[in-house]
């Protein structure tokens, strides 16, 4: 059990690029979350898959967002057109369906300058 | 709507014991969590508790849970410089949401 890895750890992209982030969750956990965390303030809810579907979408997953998980296992998040409010720590977890705890992986820092 | 929040910083001495608080808005929250966060790096789970229990300890690690105030805190006996991080509390919704809602975390400071 290697955790919850995610690729790449930073990323730097200019305003309008697409970028895409890669999270490997525990491989027994059926449950993958995306959350967002900018300074000083505590992670953001984004989505949520339980297996390859997607249950919950939060409304700050504007339409410039977008995340799979095709076979129930990593998943990608992609943002399109970068905007320097997408700054941000993406922070992906996973956990396994009854039990409680949700493992975070070390999270991909995105600038946009 | 949602709403977790917790007090921005704490200092304590070393040998001395911590208590990091929280409240919550959320009253069908069915589990509350506590995570730490070191600079750079992920969020690391300290521990979690049931809605239906009013106490919880782990080693060095008590969560105490009033749920008619909706207020939730953490102790830690013996805080060592090894402590100091973020805190975070986090409360999940209903059984059939997988969303967790942050505070917006609690610097604890521990001076030797």
């Amino acid at each position: 059990d290697t955790g919850v890895s995610q690729n790449p750890r930073h990323k730097i992209t200019k305003r309008g690029q697409n970028v895409t982030f890669r999270c490997d969750p525990i491989s027994e956990h059926n449950r993958l979350y995306w959350y967002r965390q900018t300074l000083g303030q505590g992670p953001e809810f984004l989505t949520y898959f339980q297996n390859e579907a997607q249950l919950e979408k939060s409304r700050l997953l504007s339409d410039r967002f977008s995340a799979e998980r095709p076979k129930g296992s990593f998943s990608t998040l992609e943002i399109q057109r970068t905007e320097q409010g997408d700054s941000a720590m993406y922070l992906c977890a996973s956990s396994l369906e009854g039990l409680k705890g949700y493992t975070f992986g070390s999270g991909t820092r995105l600038t946009v300058v | 709507g949602e709403d977790v929040e917790q007090s921005l910083f704490l200092s304590v001495r070393e040998g001395d014991s911590s208590v990091i608080n929280c409240t919550y808005t959320d009253s069908s929250s069915t589990y509350l969590y506590w995570y730490k966060q070191e600079p750079g790096a992920g969020l690391q789970l300290l521990t979690y508790i049931f809605s239906n229990m009013d106490m919880k300890q782990d080693q060095r690690l008590t969560v105490l849970l009033n749920k008619k105030d909706k207020h939730l805190s953490l102790r830690i006996a013996d805080t060592q410089t090894g402590d100091s991080a973020i805190y975070f509390c986090a409360a999940k919704g209903s059984s059939n949401t997988g969303k967790l809602i942050f505070g917006q975390g609690t610097t604890l400071q521990v001076k030797p």
